[in-house]
C-alpha cells in the first residue's frame, strides 16, 4: 500500500531553535503534500498544503514565515518550524492524496523547551 | 468554512455492546472518511463513502453515508478491547478539492 515516512518520530529542542521534519512518499509519487497539527486530546487542523514545484498554501492564521514548507520533488515534503517557541509543542503530521483516501505519516511529537 | 461535528467525544463502555459514532454537517461533502488513530501515530484510513446513502461493512464496523452526504454514522457491534482507539470522520469539500475536514473525534474506550 502506498506509505507516507515521517521523521523524525519525535523531537526536543531548545527555544529560538529551528527544527525540520521530513515527509517521503515510498512507493508513489505525490504532487500534493498535507500538513496538518494536533494537539492532545484535539482533532487535526490542516496547517497547509504543499505543492510540488511551487509554493504551499497556508490555512488561515497559520504563519507562513515561521512555517516553511518545500516540496522540490515529487517524493519529499518538509515542515520547518523557523525560531521555535514553547507553544509550538504539537504533533505534527503529513499526509497525501492515494485516490481512495489519505494516507498519513506516523507523526512528529515536537517539544520546545 | 465548512464544519464536522463529531459525536460523541468520549465513549467507555463495555465488551460486547454495539455503539454507534455519528458525524453532521449543515454542508455537503463529496466524500467523508473514517480513520483510527493510536496515540503517538498518523490516522489510518478505514473506509471511504462517497455515494449518498452508500452503506460500507467492514467486519463489526457498518459505516453510513446520509443521503444528503451532510452525515455519516459509525456503528460498532459487539464492542472488543482491541477496539479502543481515536475515530475519526473527515470530509472532502469537493471532488478534486483535495483539503479534508475533520470532525473533533471520538476516543472510544472499550472496557473487558
Amino acid at each position: 500500500g502506498a506509505v507516507v515516512s515521517q521523521h523524525p518520530s519525535w523531537v526536543i529542542c531548545k527555544s529560538g531553535t529551528s527544527v525540520k521534519i521530513e515527509c517521503r512518499s515510498l512507493d508513489f509519487q505525490a504532487t500534493t503534500m498535507f500538513w496538518y497539527r494536533q494537539f492532545p486530546k484535539q482533532s487535526l487542523m490542516l496547517m497547509a498544503t504543499s505543492n510540488e514545484g511551487s509554493k504551499a498554501t497556508y490555512e488561515q492564521g497559520v504563519e507562513k514565515d515561521k512555517f516553511l514548507i518545500n516540496h522540490a520533488s515529487l517524493t519529499l515534503s518538509t515542515l520547518t518550524v523557523t525560531s521555535a517557541h514553547p507553544e509550538d509543542s504539537s504533533f505534527y503530521i503529513c499526509s497525501a492524496d492515494i485516490r481512495y483516501g489519505y494516507t498519513f505519516g506516523s507523526g512528529t511529537r515536537l517539544t520546545v523547551v | 468554512t465548512q464544519l464536522l461535528e463529531q459525536s460523541p467525544q468520549f465513549l467507555s463502555i463495555q465488551e460486547g455492546e454495539n455503539l454507534t459514532v455519528y458525524c453532521n454537517s449543515s454542508s455537503v461533502f463529496s466524500s467523508l472518511q473514517w480513520y483510527r488513530q493510536e496515540p503517538g501515530e498518523g490516522p489510518v484510513l478505514l473506509v471511504t463513502v462517497v455515494t449518498g446513502g452508500e452503506v460500507k461493512k467492514l467486519k463489526r464496523l457498518t459505516f453510513q453515508f446520509g443521503d444528503a452526504r451532510k452525515d455519516s454514522s459509525l456503528h460498532i457491534t459487539a464492542a472488543q478491547p482491541g477496539d479502543t482507539g481515536l475515530y475519526l470522520c473527515a470530509g472532502e469539500a469537493s471532488q478534486g478539492a483535495q483539503k479534508l475536514v475533520f470532525g473533533q473525534g471520538t476516543r472510544l474506550t472499550i472496557n473487558p
